[in-house]
This record gives structure tokens, sequence and C-alpha cells, in this order.
């Protein structure tokens, strides 16, 4: 079956670095997306990788390898506003995006 | 970037009843909409998709019957649910892309929150 696997909850520091793992399995591969979700907002893009390494973009960056069918979001010199939900989603190949339940992130002072 | 909007934000309504929701590409052209259900700390699921001039796709286990969509135009999907009952409370969001964009990348609403009392 398909399957997307992200943490549930994670908590940084205002300032600091952090790194959401996200692993997935689908039928076929067309891309990994990341979204950032405010509570009870719909969610806005935030990047997408379809080949392996590295997509740098301000202060998010998000890094695929589809070998090991897993991907990561890092966010640097956190902000209060960054506290949200960040969802993981991968296209298969009927083009469909499979969603992972999201990562709610809480920033502390 | 494209925007999308979704209207009505919130809506209350008496079980029985029946709910439309809008969606709108304002700025662009969608030839296909996505219509989301979101419950309170899960995920989002994936209703149907809506085509423009045709029927809708509906996944497995959502009822085409109950929930009406149409793709009248280019820039214009409604979902309507029809005889909403208390477990239709949800928060559904619709979403476009634009048309021969290889990345896929999705535009949301801004979703509407439905409680059905």
């Amino acid at each position: 079956g398909q399957n997307i696997d992200q943490p549930t909850e994670m908590t940084a520091t205002e300032g600091a670095i952090v790194q959401i793992n996200c692993t997935y399995q689908t039928s076929g591969f067309n891309g990994l997306f990341w979204y950032q979700q405010h509570a009870g907002e719909a969610p806005t893009f935030l990047s997408y990788n379809v080949l392996d390494g590295l997509e740098e973009k301000g202060r998010f960056s998000s890094f695929l390898s589809r070998s090991k069918g897993y991907s990561y979001l890092l966010l640097k010199e956190l902000q209060m506003k960054d506290s949200a939900s960040y969802l993981c989603a991968a296209m298969d190949s009927n083009y469909q995006l499979i969603w992972g339940a999201g990562t709610k992130l809480i920033i502390k002072p | 970037g494209a925007v999308v909007s979704q209207h009505p934000s919130w809506v209350i309504c008496k079980s029985g009843t029946s709910v439309k929701i809008e969606c709108r590409s304002l700025d662009f052209q969608a030839t296909t909409m996505f219509w989301y259900r979101q419950f309170p700390k899960q995920s989002l699921m994936l209703m149907a998709t809506s085509n423009e001039g045709s029927k809708a796709t509906y996944e497995q286990g959502v009822e085409k019957d109950k929930f009406l969509i149409n793709h009248a135009s280019l820039t214009l999907s409604t979902l309507t649910v029809t005889s909403a009952h208390p477990e239709d409370s949800s928060f559904y969001i619709c979403s476009a892309s634009l048309a021969g964009q290889d990345a896929g990348e999705l535009f949301f609403g801004e979703g509407s929150r439905l409680t059905v009392l």
C-alpha cells in the first residue's frame, strides 16, 4: 500500500534549526511536496523535490533521496510564526498526492 | 502566485439541510480542481477530483450522491453537501493546479468550516 510517515509533533527554540523527516512508500513517484498549514487555515506550498539532493529557498530547505524513500524539511533561524503543521505529500505514478498526517511544530521563545 | 478563493469560510446549518461551497480560481483557469476534507488533527483526505465539463471522479468511500460536485466553468467548482448530518462537520478545502505546470503545485482555497447541528 501507499504510506507517508512523519513525526506527529516536534518542539524547537526560536532562532534554532529543526529538521522534519518524512519517509514515503508509493506506487511510482512523481515528486515530493512540503506544505505549511497554520491552525484553521488551508495549506500553503513550501517546496517540491523530484530529483535527489537539497533545494534551498531562504530559511527553508528540502532534501530528497529517492533510493531511500526519504525527505526532510530543514527550517533555519526559527521564528515564532513558523509554529504550524508541516505536511509531507508524495505524488504517485497516477499524479495523485498521498498526504502524510502532518508534523505539528511548536516553537518556544 | 495563483489565487484560489473559497466561500463561505464558515457555515453552520441544521441537520438535514444542504450546504453549497464555492471554489473559484481568481486569476487563472483551472481545468481540474480537487476537494479535500480534513478532520481535526488529521491529514487532508481527497474526496474527489473535479473536471470542467465532465463528471467528478470520487475517491473510494465518498458518496457521490451526498457530495455533489459541479465544475461548470474553468474558474468555478462547487461542492454541495446534501442532507448534512453532524458527522459531516469538517474543514472542506479545495485546490487547483495551473494547467500544464509540471510541478503540480497546488493552490489551496481558504477552506470552509462546516458545522452541522
